[in-house]
């Protein structure tokens, strides 16, 4: 497997232009998870699927934020409109729940967002 | 609210010394505490998972121990080598998919 997949890497936009980021998790996976990590903060769960439905929003800082799971494989992340403070690199991870094991989250390269 | 602390934000050792990584937490009873490296420009990369009722945990040069009546997590790399240089991540589950990372300790083996 290619692991998990995110695109654009970088992307560096101007305030308040609409920014879109976008995952492609592990198949087989059933769990999707978006991070956002800064010196400050360290790294953020914003928000979780579990098979493709929204579970728990409540990491997401506001209502500029929004994430959508269509189907299985593919899921975005969109900043509108973008403020520099939503500047940070975005993760995200796939996992699946094993009783016993927990989860072990693999996480992709993240995307390294630049808003002027 | 969760709260976890990783020792210093930096640490530098000697080659060949063993690192100590500690993980402090507060507030909840993780199920899983995990163990993850990040190197720069990448993603964590998962290393050790220690269980709730586990005390200890090796793989390779890798030890974690896990101390749930201090609340503290050790991560231990014996025989340590300049490609451990890394930021060492710990993260507890708590369960309902309830996942939280700690800052992280930037990791220096000098040769």
């Amino acid at each position: 497997d290619a692991g998990v997949i995110q695109s654009p890497r970088h992307e560096v936009t101007e305030m308040g232009q609409e920014v879109t980021l976008r995952c492609k998790p592990i198949s087989g996976h059933d769990y999707l998870f978006w991070y956002r990590q800064t010196m400050m903060r360290g790294l953020e769960l914003l928000i979780y699927f579990n098979n493709n439905v929204p579970i728990d929003d409540s990491g997401m800082p506001e209502d500029r934020f929004s994430a959508k799971m269509p189907n299985a494989s593919f899921s975005t992340l969109k900043i509108q409109p973008s403020e520099p403070r939503d500047s940070a690199v975005y993760f995200c991870a796939s996992s699946f729940w094993k009783a016993g094991s927990g989860e072990t989250q693999y996480f992709g390269p993240g995307t390294r967002l630049l808003v002027l | 609210s969760q709260k976890i602390e990783q020792n210093s934000e930096a640490l530098n050792i000697q080659e060949g010394k063993t690192a100590t990584l500690t993980c402090n937490y507060t507030n909840y009873s993780p199920a899983y505490l995990q163990w993850y490296r990040q190197d720069p420009g990448r993603g964590p990369v998962f290393l050790l998972l220690i269980r709730e009722n586990e005390k200890e945990k090796r793989k390779e040069r890798l030890k974690v121990t896990f101390d749930t009546t201090l609340k503290q997590s050790l991560f231990h790399i014996t025989a340590s080598q300049p490609a451990d240089s890394a930021t060492y991540l710990c993260a507890l589950d708590i369960g309902g998919n309830q996942f939280y990372f700690g800052t992280g300790t930037s990791l220096t083996v000098i040769p």
